[in-house]
């Protein structure tokens, strides 16, 4: 079964350095998005992306993040400057097909990727 | 999307069918009733949703009550790979949204 991968499971970064999460979604999805999971908390949207251009983003996402489809097949959440909050499990996820209401997709997701700023 | 009010856990014993509650009294016409659930040190993942009519598929059944103000997700035969956060969420077909709202869920626990 296709299924969402993201790398590194774990990445370790000092405060104040530049991260970058990498994920494969599934081949033929056209939609991207990425959550994030703050140790005993909720999962919190961050931005979906379609159609090489974002969406719709939360508050959370600001100046400090980005999201890039270098290459038709991996779509990357960068972190300019990392601060200690930014701690958390960051999940990528996956959905769509051609028609029909992107709200309703089912949406795959990655295993994570563990971020620990320190 | 409209909130969703779930039990913060429940407990089962292995291959004794569960009953997993989610009400949703503000639901609009257009809500969709989605569940998904998120295995220890996992991704959430999809397991099933609908509008109106009961729903079946090889993971769960969705019971979805006749004013639509609140549904169920049966397990037929919980397991221990059960043992997982479930979440109930609300996705408006015409709001246009693609995220997903977590809210915090209903940790089932599955005996042995």
């Amino acid at each position: 079964e296709p299924e969402v991968t993201q790398t590194p499971s774990h990445q370790v970064t000092q405060m104040g350095q530049e991260v970058i999460l990498r994920c494969v979604p599934i081949s033929n999805h056209l939609y991207f998005y990425w959550y994030r999971q703050i140790l005993g908390q909720k999962v919190e949207f961050l931005v979906s992306f379609y159609n090489n251009e974002i969406s719709e983003k939360s508050e959370i996402f600001d100046d400090q993040f980005s999201v890039e489809r270098p290459d038709g097949s991996n779509f990357t959440l960068k972190i300019r400057s990392t601060k200690l909050e930014d701690s958390a499990m960051y999940f990528c996820a996956s959905s769509g097909r051609a028609s029909g209401s992107p709200s309703l997709f089912v949406q795959y997701f990655g295993a994570g990727t563990r971020l620990s700023v320190l | 999307d409209a909130k969703t009010t779930q039990p913060n856990s429940m407990e089962s014993n292995e291959e004794e069918p569960v009953h997993l509650p989610c009400n949703h009294s503000t639901i609009s016409g257009t809500d969709y009733i989605h569940w998904y659930r998120q295995l220890p040190s996992q991704g959430p993942e999809y397991v099933i949703h609908g509008l109106t009519s009961n729903v079946n598929n090889r993971m769960a059944s969705l019971a979805i009550a006749e004013d639509r103000k609140s549904s169920t997700l049966i397990l037929h035969r919980a397991t221990l790979r059960d043992a997982a956060v479930y979440y109930c969420i609300l996705r408006d077909a015409q709001g246009g949204s693609e995220k997903l709202v977590f809210g915090k869920g209903t940790k089932l626990t599955v005996n042995p």
